[in-house]
Parts: C-alpha cells; sequence; structure tokens
C-alpha cells in the first residue's frame, strides 16, 4: 500500500523556470493538500482540494497553481521559480478535509532554485 | 489565526529517559495532532486527540482544553525515537484546517 506518492523527490531549477509537482493517493481520499516546509518554520499550506472538483487557497499560494487531476492527483505548478520557492514541498490527503480526521503526507520534494 | 508554539526546540537525551514534550496554543480548537518527522524527512501522523489521553507502545499524549496544552511523553526512549516531533491543531471546521507548530528535534543517545 503506497499511500502517497510524489514525484521527483529532488529538483533544482534556475530562476524563471517552471515545473509541476505531482501527487497520487491510493487511499480513495477526497481531500487533498499542498505544504511547504522552511527552516524554523511550521509546515504552512499552499492549496488544498476539499474535494474532487474544487481547489482553494492556502496560506501561501502566491507563485503556485494547482490541478486537481481526478480524485487520485493533485499536482503543484510553479509557474515561473524563484529563490524564494527553494523548500521542501509535502502533498498530504486524508478523508474529508472539514473533520478530524489524520492526514497521510509523502516522502516530500526538496526543491531549490538557483 | 491559532498560535501553535512547541517546547523545547531542541533536546538531547540519553537512552532510556523519559522525554516529554509540549505543545500549546492560543485559540480553542476540535482536535490536536502529534506527528513524526524522520531524518529522511518523511511525516507520519502519530496521534489525534480532542480529550483526556491516548497511548500507542511508548508514546503517550495528553490534552488539556481548559489550560489549551498538550504533551507527548515517550516512555524508555531509543536512538530511534531520534526525529522531529509537530504538534498541529484544527481550530474550526473549515477545510483548510490545520496550524502547525515548528517541531521540536529529539536526539536520544545510545
Amino acid at each position: 500500500n503506497a499511500g502517497v506518492t510524489q514525484t521527483p523527490k529532488f529538483q533544482v531549477l534556475k530562476t524563471g523556470q517552471s515545473m509541476t509537482l505531482q501527487c497520487a493517493q491510493d487511499m480513495n481520499h477526497n481531500s487533498m493538500y499542498w505544504y511547504r516546509q522552511d527552516p524554523g518554520m511550521g509546515l504552512r499550506l499552499i492549496y488544498y482540494s476539499a474535494s474532487e472538483g474544487t481547489t482553494d487557497k492556502g496560506e501561501v499560494p502566491n507563485g503556485y497553481n494547482v490541478s486537481r487531476l481526478n480524485k487520485r492527483e493533485f499536482s503543484l505548478r510553479l509557474e515561473s521559480a524563484a529563490p524564494s520557492q527553494t523548500s521542501v514541498y509535502f502533498c498530504a490527503s486524508s478523508e474529508w478535509a472539514n473533520s478530524n480526521q489524520p492526514q497521510h503526507f509523502g516522502d516530500g520534494t526538496r526543491l531549490s532554485i538557483l | 489565526k491559532n498560535e501553535v508554539e512547541q517546547s523545547p526546540q531542541n533536546l538531547t537525551a540519553q537512552e532510556g529517559e523519559f522525554i516529554t514534550i509540549n505543545c500549546s496554543y492560543s485559540v480553542g480548537i476540535s482536535a490536536l495532532h502529534w506527528l513524526q518527522q524522520h531524518p529522511g524527512g518523511g511525516i507520519v501522523s502519530l496521534f489525534m486527540l480532542s480529550s483526556g489521553k491516548k497511548k500507542h507502545g511508548r508514546l503517550i499524549a495528553t490534552i488539556n482544553i481548559q489550560e489549551k496544552h498538550s504533551s507527548l511523553h515517550i516512555t524508555a526512549s531509543h536512538p530511534r525515537d531520534s526525529a522531529v516531533y509537530i504538534c498541529a491543531v484544527r481550530s474550526g471546521g473549515g477545510a483548510d484546517g490545520l496550524t502547525f507548530g515548528k517541531g521540536t528535534h529529539l536526539i536520544i543517545q545510545p
């Protein structure tokens, strides 16, 4: 049972380049999330999808776009990467967003923007 | 917005010691989560609490709703317990839910 799978695990980009981070879950969860983790800070929500077909901004959405491709997949896109977006990105899923269910996390994508 | 504070930020202890990590928050919550992040980076959910106490193996989590405080205890600590422990709270019924603490970096020396 793979849980939440993120690709790639590592990526180095130049400023201005674009890329898409992929996330897929096999737990039939309705809700999916993208977080970023920076040194000295707690995880911060970028975007979330409460259910298939919906997406909403989180705490730090600027510079990112998302697509909920289907119930399994939720991608995060950086259209024009900036050094400030250097971070570790985590995808997570839960059965439902507005309930006290645990979130299941992927292993993270370490992204460096030069 | 709920403010989540964890203490200590860093903790080094000897194998076998009893460990306590604290979490306090500023606004009433519907649930509190304890998460573990290993050096490899993956994050695992340990507990979800809305009241009282939960136990899983050597890990015990407690919450005091009136005092807006939770503790995570590790009994008979072992080097494999070395990780970052993260507290997160859900403040209301919104879908964007969790506010995370900065984490406590625990090192257990043999």
